[in-house]
């Protein structure tokens, strides 16, 4: 099954650090553009960050530039967010995301269910 | 950053009506180099991701029921649900892709009347 599984959340402290984890299986991996879309509990959707297929380009949302790190493994199939100095607007799921056109990455036909991350004080 | 600004916020249809989400962008969202609208439309059911509707404002994800059409240029998009089904029920949200730092409407929860 084509299929995005998200890993790694969990609850750190403020200023703290996680990183997330997405697996992907079943179609080929090394061919896409990924993202990471976070949502805030009960609130909308967020572009995070997104990494070109063969990780040579990679761009952030404003809020998260420079905390964040986004990275990919093609031999592995999977994506990683990095997550630093975490702050409590921070708190979400986070999806991780396949975007449908190579030429044009900012739309996603593809989405994990998601692994909450939650920023405690 | 370009603003998505959804409405209404809620919406309620009966079974089998037509059901009309709007979506406006602070700034176009049409490229005329290609003439294209860089516009998106999900669905996100309880406890789901989102899943792709439409794109390129009017071009139907595959899969998609035909019931589930998009228009609009420019600035201003809408979707419409020409007979709502219960398994519609769930929040839509419109994305425009236009910019590097893509951004998403605050949703419209469309729920039964």
């Amino acid at each position: 099954e084509v299929q995005l599984v998200e890993s790694g959340g969990g609850v750190v402290q403020l200023g703290g650090s996680l990183r997330l984890s997405c697996a992907a299986s079943e179609f080929s991996f090394s061919d896409y553009w990924m993202s990471w879309v976070r949502q805030a509990p009960g609130k909308g959707l967020e572009w995070v960050a997104n990494i070109k297929h063969d990780g040579s380009t990679k761009f952030y949302v404003d809020s998260v530039e420079g905390r964040f790190t986004i990275s990919r493994d093609n031999a592995k199939n999977s994506l990683h967010l990095q997550m630093d100095s975490l702050r409590a607007e921070d708190t979400a799921v986070y999806y991780c995301a396949r975007s449908r056109d190579p030429s044009v990455p900012w739309y996603f036909d593809l989405w994990g269910r998601g692994t909450l991350v939650t920023v405690s004080s | 950053d370009i603003v998505m600004t959804q409405s209404p916020d809620s919406l309620a249809v009966s079974l089998g009506e037509r059901a009309t989400i709007n979506c406006k962008s602070s700034q176009s969202v049409l490229y005329s180099a290609n003439n294209r609208n860089y516009l998106a439309w999900y669905q996100q059911k309880p406890g789901q991701p989102p899943k792709l509707l439409i794109y390129w404002a009017s071009t139907r994800e595959s899969g998609v029921p035909d019931r589930f059409s998009g228009s609009g240029s420019g600035t201003d998009f809408t979707l419409t649900i020409s007979s709502l089904q219960a398994e519609d029920v769930a929040v839509y949200y419109c994305q425009q892709y236009y910019s590097n730092s893509p951004t998403f409407g605050q949703g419209t929860r469309l729920e039964i009347k």
